[in-house]
């Protein structure tokens, strides 16, 4: 069974610094890794993801995560935030055999400040 | 043009009632899915649909019953309405049911937030 672990519940950041979102994962088979994120009273859009390919993964808004099979991590990282960068995030994991099933992370809280 | 479109998107309602949301994606997707976020925003699968067959149902209660008239449209009707199940409920769609497929994104309608007074 696959899970998925969001290490800190809320990160603070100021404009213009960069932004570290950390997540681990457990899976039985290959994974594939989605980031998700989630403005206020908004519908989820997925910003990334790893299917086995490239392990460092470009996404948009300039955010990038990059898959450690040693570690069993895939930390979400962005050079520099934006005011407009604040929401949820959230890491998923499907293993990648049987029907498609994603299972969330706990989520983490992105602030960003002036 | 919006992809996946749920309604309502607000649903307030009183305990042991029963009530429908409605989901509808213009993808072209085969596979069909409902999420439940609770409270602490949570989010966990509850059922599956690939072209109008239930593939996955996640031991959720049997009040719950999803219906796909089509393969574009999954719906979910809620009987007896608890307290418990006031959530935000999503609909989501991807092109292929293989978790292993290069096509197993998922994209989320906009969520239905659903209160049982």
């Amino acid at each position: 069974a696959q899970s998925v672990t969001q290490l800190d519940s809320h990160v603070s950041v100021s404009e213009g610094t960069p932004v570290l979102l950390r997540c681990n994962y457990s899976s039985s088979y290959s994974p594939s890794l989605f980031w998700y994120v989630q403005h206020p009273n908004k519908g989820l859009q997925l910003l990334l993801k790893y299917t086995s390919a490239a392990t460092l993964v470009k996404g948009i808004n300039g955010f990038e995560a990059e898959f450690k099979k040693s570690e069993t991590s895939f930390h979400l990282t962005k050079p520099s935030a934006h005011m407009s960068d604040a929401a949820e995030y959230f890491c998923v994991v499907s293993d990648q055999k049987g029907f498609q099933k994603l299972v969330f992370g706990t989520g983490t809280r992105l602030l960003v400040s002036p | 043009d919006t992809a996946v479109s749920q309604t309502p998107k607000y649903l307030v309602t009183q305990m042991g009632n029963d009530k429908s949301i409605k989901c509808e994606q213009n993808l072209g997707h085969d596979t069909m899915y409902w999420y439940k976020q609770d409270s602490k925003k949570f989010l966990k699968i509850m059922f599956s649909y690939n072209n109008k067959e239930l593939i996955i149902n996640e031991t959720v209660p049997n009040r719950f019953s999803p219906k796909s008239p089509d393969k574009a449209h999954l719906n979910l009707h809620i009987n007896s309405l608890e307290l418990g199940d006031s959530a935000v409920y999503f609909c989501a769609s991807s092109q292929d049911r293989e978790a292993w497929s290069s096509y197993n994104e998922q994209f989320f309608g906009p969520g239905t937030r659903l209160t049982v007074l």
